[in-house]
């Protein structure tokens, strides 16, 4: 069954460093989309990507990030300057069409620890 | 009013229980709605999408009112493999997933 598939499963990084964080969503998918989920809370809508282009972002998602599909199956999220509030786990996710009722297909996500 | 709204749990029922889970939101242009499960420190996965007709899978009843802009989900005879955090979700006009807070469920043996 095809799987979006997320890499490092962990990643632990000092303050101020630059990460990236890897999705290879599901090949035929055409909406990409990064959420993150503080341990104990709801997952939160980052951003949303869509023909190359970020289609909707949240409040969260300012400056410091990015988003990125550089070669037209990894899908990328870049923290230039992390904080340890960045510490969350990250979940990559996409669908295959905008229909009513099309299923999102979560990764199996990223636990960032900033320190 | 939070975007999504659901009940703040946890739930602790005996197997073979019959548990509802509710849920409002609040931003009536919402055109999509779910129902995901998620496991601790797993990725959330969807368990069914809720239509105006109501909705069922095996032991699952999902139920949508739009006027009241309400969502429910009825799990009959609980099994200790749906103890888990039932996460109530909604589609936008726009791209994104509104998730709420979720609501944890432990079925006890």
């Amino acid at each position: 069954e095809p799987e979006v598939t997320q890499t490092p499963s962990h990643q632990v990084t000092q303050m101020g460093q630059e990460v990236i964080l890897r999705c290879v969503p599901i090949s035929n998918h055409l909406y990409f989309y990064w959420y993150r989920q503080i341990l104990g809370q709801k997952v939160e809508f980052l951003v949303s990507f869509y023909n190359n282009e970020i289609s909707e972002k949240s409040e969260i998602f300012d400056d410091q990030f990015s988003v990125e599909r550089p070669d037209g199956s990894n899908f990328t999220l870049k923290i230039r300057s992390t904080k340890l509030e960045d510490s969350a786990m990250y979940f990559c996710a996409s669908r295959r069409e905008e229909g009513m009722n099309t299923e999102a297909f979560f990764g199996q996500g990223t636990r960032l620890t900033v320190v | 009013r939070k975007e999504v709204e659901q009940d703040p749990g946890p739930f602790n029922v005996p197997e073979g229980a019959t548990v509802a889970f509710n849920c409002t939101y609040s931003n009536s242009a919402s055109q999509s709605f779910f129902w995901y499960r998620q496991d601790c420190r797993k990725e959330p996965k969807l368990l069914m999408s809720v239509y105006s007709s109501g909705n069922e899978d095996g032991r699952f009843t999902a139920q949508l009112n739009r006027a009241s802009q309400y969502i429910s989900l009825l799990i009959r005879d609980s099994k200790l493999s749906d103890s888990a955090t039932y996460l109530c979700v909604v589609k936008g006009s726009n791209y994104k997933l509104t998730f709420g807070k979720g609501t944890l469920l432990t079925v006890n043996p």
